[in-house]
């Protein structure tokens, strides 16, 4: 089984500063690794993936995240935050040898981006 | 391209009703899953369906049960509501059922049990 730990509930930040929100994992197994974006009242929306290759994945909005597997890592980053980042975001976790594509979510952290 | 829709929006319940809740796949993706997420948390998997068949199950009673149909729309019904199902229900659709296929969610169900 897989678990996800997102350390920070609330990652208050001023516009044009740099955040960062830490997510680690646990699993037995390889894990392929993800991050959603949660405006309110939406559906999630995929951020990024990292499923093999070059550690570090980056988004086509400025968001980057870099897969540490000696930490069991997977913090996304970006250096200037705009207002409009204001919203949730999910690390979520899918075995890579499992049958079917499940996901196991963290608890969320909400980016909240003050001018 | 059409993305993941899912009917109704909102919904309101009384303990012990039942209810369907229903979700049309991305054009050309093949599998269904279903998520529960409740207030302050994060999405919880409820289970998957590939080619009309469950496909993968997380830690839900039997009172969830889902379809999906040749157009590989689905729909999850839930038996027997208790207040604790209140939350809001994701479907998301993948292109294969493979663990690494990304999944794309839509705008959820937001279930009320009174």
């Amino acid at each position: 089984a897989q678990s996800v730990t997102q350390l920070d509930s609330q990652v208050p930040v001023f516009e044009e500063a740099p955040v960062e929100l830490r997510c680690n994992y646990s699993s037995s197994v390889s894990v392929y690794l993800f991050w959603y974006v949660q405006y309110p009242n939406q559906g999630l929306q995929l951020l990024l993936k990292y499923l093999s290759g070059s550690t570090l994945v980056k988004s086509i909005n400025g968001f980057e995240a870099e897969f540490n597997k000696s930490q069991t890592s997977f913090h996304l980053r970006k250096p200037s935050v705009h207002i409009s980042d204001t919203a949730e975001y999910f690390c979520a976790v899918s075995a890579s040898n499992s049958g079917y594509s499940t996901l196991t979510f963290g608890k969320g952290t909400m980016l909240l981006v003050s001018p | 391209e059409t993305g993941v829709t899912q009917s109704p929006t909102h919904l309101i319940k009384t303990r012990g009703q039942q209810v369907t809740l229903r979700c049309s796949s991305q054009s050309g993706h093949n599998t269904v899953s279903w998520y529960q997420q409740a207030l302050g948390q994060g999405p919880q998997f409820i289970f998957q369906y590939y080619r009309e068949e469950e496909n993968g199950r997380g830690n839900f009673p039997p009172r969830f049960s889902g379809l999906q149909f040749p157009n590989y729309s689905s729909e999850l019904n839930v038996n027997a509501l208790e207040l604790d199902d209140s939350a809001l229900y994701l479907c998301a659709s993948s292109l294969v059922a493979a663990s690494g296929a990304p999944q794309y969610f839509g705008p959820g169900t937001r279930l009320t049990v009174l």
